[in-house]
């Protein structure tokens, strides 16, 4: 079993729509997490960390739930801008335990 | 965060040859790592690199192959050996302050291999 997975999607959505992902990952002992964006041919870049209390910024909210072990990423008002890949990534704390989902891959239409 | 810069940006190598890329960091920094991305795939952890002392790999990933230097705490190098084809891949370094905290990502090196 992977210790991340992710819906790849694709996700296409109009512009103004609201839409959510999930990922799930399977390590309880699971510490930090976190959201980045991967546009086409470019590095990942830091979107959101995930408290265990939910966290917004702006048009982003992320949830965890530790009970089920997921984590989501809910984009409202969806942009032309925010076509891209999301990839979940979780955290054990030990050694070098960084786990990279496969991305979930979004394209907001005009 | 801090400014990440990798060299080269991409290259085209011959197979049985060597290439060295290096990541520069504005600031200092606790964490280093190299991860590489397979066209279509997620990010895959090749080692950590670490300051004054061998790099940790990870499973499936060997000094031999993937040497890596850390002289200090804003630079470290990558080497990719005996290149073949199955090594063509985007190389990203990234770089951190804590275990728990976020990794911020180079622009990245686009290895091709003929």
């Amino acid at each position: 079993r992977k210790e991340v997975e992710q819906d790849p999607g694709p996700f296409n959505v109009p512009e103004g729509a609201t839409v959510a992902f999930n990922c799930t990952y399977s390590n309880s002992a699971s510490q930090s997490f976190f959201w980045y964006r991967q546009d086409c041919r470019k590095e990942p870049k830091l979107l959101m960390s995930v408290y265990s209390s939910g966290n917004e910024d702006g048009r982003f909210t992320a949830q965890l739930n530790r009970a089920s072990q997921y984590i989501s990423l809910l984009i409202r008002d969806s942009k032309l801008s925010d076509s891209a890949t999301y990839l979940c990534v979780v955290n054990l704390n030990t050694g070098n335990q960084f786990y990279f989902g496969t991305g979930t891959s979004l394209t907001v239409i005009p | 965060s801090a400014v990440i810069s990798q060299k080269p940006s991409r290259d085209i190598c011959q197979r049985g040859t060597s290439l060295t890329i290096q990541c520069q960091v504005d600031s200092q920094v606790t964490m280093m790592f190299w991860y590489r991305q397979q066209p279509g795939q997620s990010l895959t952890l090749i080692a950590t690199a670490n300051q004054g002392s061998e790099a940790t790999y990870e499973s499936g990933f060997v000094i031999d192959k993937f040497p890596i230097s850390r002289p200090n705490l804003t630079f470290s190098t990558l080497t990719v050996s005996n290149m073949s084809p199955e090594d063509s891949s985007i190389y990203l370094c990234s770089v951190g302050w804590n275990r728990a905290y976020e990794q911020y990502f180079g622009p990245g090196t686009r290895l091709t291999v003929t």
